[in-house]
């Protein structure tokens, strides 16, 4: 099945800086990438998805890359806010028609310092 | 955009009861629905994916006899926790998969604390 590794599992920055965070998948099959910020006792919320036709997506301050012959994506968060501190998840899955289970990685605590 | 309504937000139960925690897809048909533990500072663990009308679909060590899915209808899934003890307590998470014509992707309720005493 899936595996789906991300790192670094902390992150620490002060307000204004970059962060980036990476993941790795093992399944070539995988062609759906979304990451989701998860606050303490909430379920987890799409921030920005990436599907395997497309290298790149912006959103804003956001952004998303995908390497598919490397079989990894990464998460840029630019002009860091206090409001970005939370858990995000990178996720794995393969889509289409409907969508299948969804693997997630370890997860990244990232914490922006005022 | 898709809403997943899940309930109870948190509950406590004494140990030997049965708890439901229920998911609604609110504004699309949620073909299938997901439900997912996590232990404190740790990812999302898939329990089950669960199809309409049908049984649902285990993941490797996830007691099917415990963890009891119902996915009767199209908006609606429910988990219930069955004979639980203090180690069932944890944060429960449900989703649904919506179709590429609503965007495709996932969406996620706002999980359930469990606590159990």
């Amino acid at each position: 099945g899936e595996n789906v590794e991300q790192h670094p599992s902390t992150l620490s920055v002060q307000e204004g800086d970059s962060a980036v965070i990476k993941c790795t998948y093992s399944d070539s099959a995988s062609n759906y990438f979304p990451w989701y910020k998860q606050e303490l006792g909430k379920g987890p919320q799409l921030i920005i998805d990436i599907r395997s036709n497309v290298g790149e997506k912006k959103d804003q301050r956001i952004a998303v890359t995908l390497n598919k012959t490397a079989k990894h994506f990464s998460l840029h968060i630019t002009e860091t806010q206090p409001e970005d501190s939370a858990v995000y998840f990178c996720a794995a899955s393969i889509g289409g028609t409907s969508y299948g289970k969804l693997t997630f990685g370890q997860g990244t605590i990232l914490t922006v310092h005022p | 955009g898709a809403v997943v309504s899940q309930h109870p937000s948190w509950v406590i139960c004494k140990s030997g009861t049965s708890v439901k925690i229920e998911c609604r897809s609110l504004d699309f048909q949620a073909t299938t629905m997901f439900w997912y533990r996590q232990f404190p500072k740790q990812s999302l663990m898939l329990m089950a994916t669960s199809n309409e009308g049908s049984k649902a679909t285990y993941e490797q060590g996830v007691e099917k006899d415990k963890f009891l899915i119902n996915h009767a209808s199209l908006t609606l899934s429910t988990l219930t926790v069955t004979s639980a003890h203090p180690e069932d307590s944890s944060f429960y998470i449900c989703s649904a998969s919506h179709p590429r014509d609503r965007g495709g992707g996932y969406t996620f309720g706002s999980g359930t604390r469990l606590t159990v005493v």
